[in-house]
């Protein structure tokens, strides 16, 4: 059974940098891409970052680029991301996702954490 | 970047009632579409991927069709688990990958 569980929400005032991580099982974590996928209370869903499955390539929405920084260690089968000069405007409960098995195109998520909220406030 | 709109942004319908979302792309993304479904309090669920492939496990009353930039989800006889935000996505281009903004479906 997949499981992937997110950690290290909270709360952090703005300026200030947090550390989610999310900790995946029940597939070969090595072969899958993975991803951060965003919900503001009440609003929709809200691409963050992929990272490869090798972790040789990353994409971030144009919302945090150069403030977050997605990355992974295959070795522990966990996922990251590190949170820099956090804004009001990133207040949002933060999923890891699963990249789907695909013959073609690029990123979609067969499976979904249970979400971390990460709350910027002072 | 793709912008995906979806329609309409809420509906109310009955148990047993067929129900149908539209979701339309900025540009064509032949059938690089998928669709996901998050009950309150829960981290969504692919319901279909490639615009027409129904996800392991989902019931067979979920549908989808389209390609190009006009898609469609149909749930051919709501049922009371139904009942939920429903959300297209796009992954035909490069990041950013991007979502439509959701269709609430709610109990009349």
């Amino acid at each position: 059974e997949v499981q992937l569980v997110e950690s290290g929400g909270g709360l952090v005032q703005p300026g200030g940098s947090l550390r989610l991580s999310c900790a995946a099982s029940g597939f070969r974590f090595s072969n899958q891409a993975m991803a951060w996928v965003r919900q503001a209370r009440g609003k929709g869903l809200d691409w963050v970052s992929v990272i490869s499955d090798s972790g040789g390539s990353t994409y971030y929405a144009d919302s945090v680029k150069g403030r977050f920084t997605i990355s992974r260690d295959n070795s522990k089968n966990t996922l990251y991301l590190q949170m820099n000069s956090l804004r009001a405007e990133d207040t949002a409960v933060y999923y890891c996702v699963k990249d789907a098995p695909r013959r073609s195109g690029w990123y979609y998520f067969d499976y979904w954490g249970q979400g971390t909220l990460v709350t910027v406030s002072s | 970047d793709i912008q995906m709109t979806q329609s309409p942004s809420s509906l109310s319908a009955s148990v047993g009632d067929r129900v149908t979302i539209t979701c339309r792309a900025s540009q064509s993304i032949s059938s690089y579409l998928n669709w996901y479904q998050q009950k309150p309090g829960k981290a969504p669920k692919l319901l279909i991927y490639a615009a027409s492939s129904l996800q392991s496990g989902v019931p067979s009353r979920f549908s989808g069709s389209g390609s190009g930039t006009d898609f469609t989800l149909t749930i051919s006889s709501l049922q009371p688990e139904d009942f939920a935000t429903y959300y297209c996505q796009q992954n035909y281009s490069p990041p950013p990958l991007t979502f439509g903004g959701g269709t609430e479906v709610e109990i009349k």
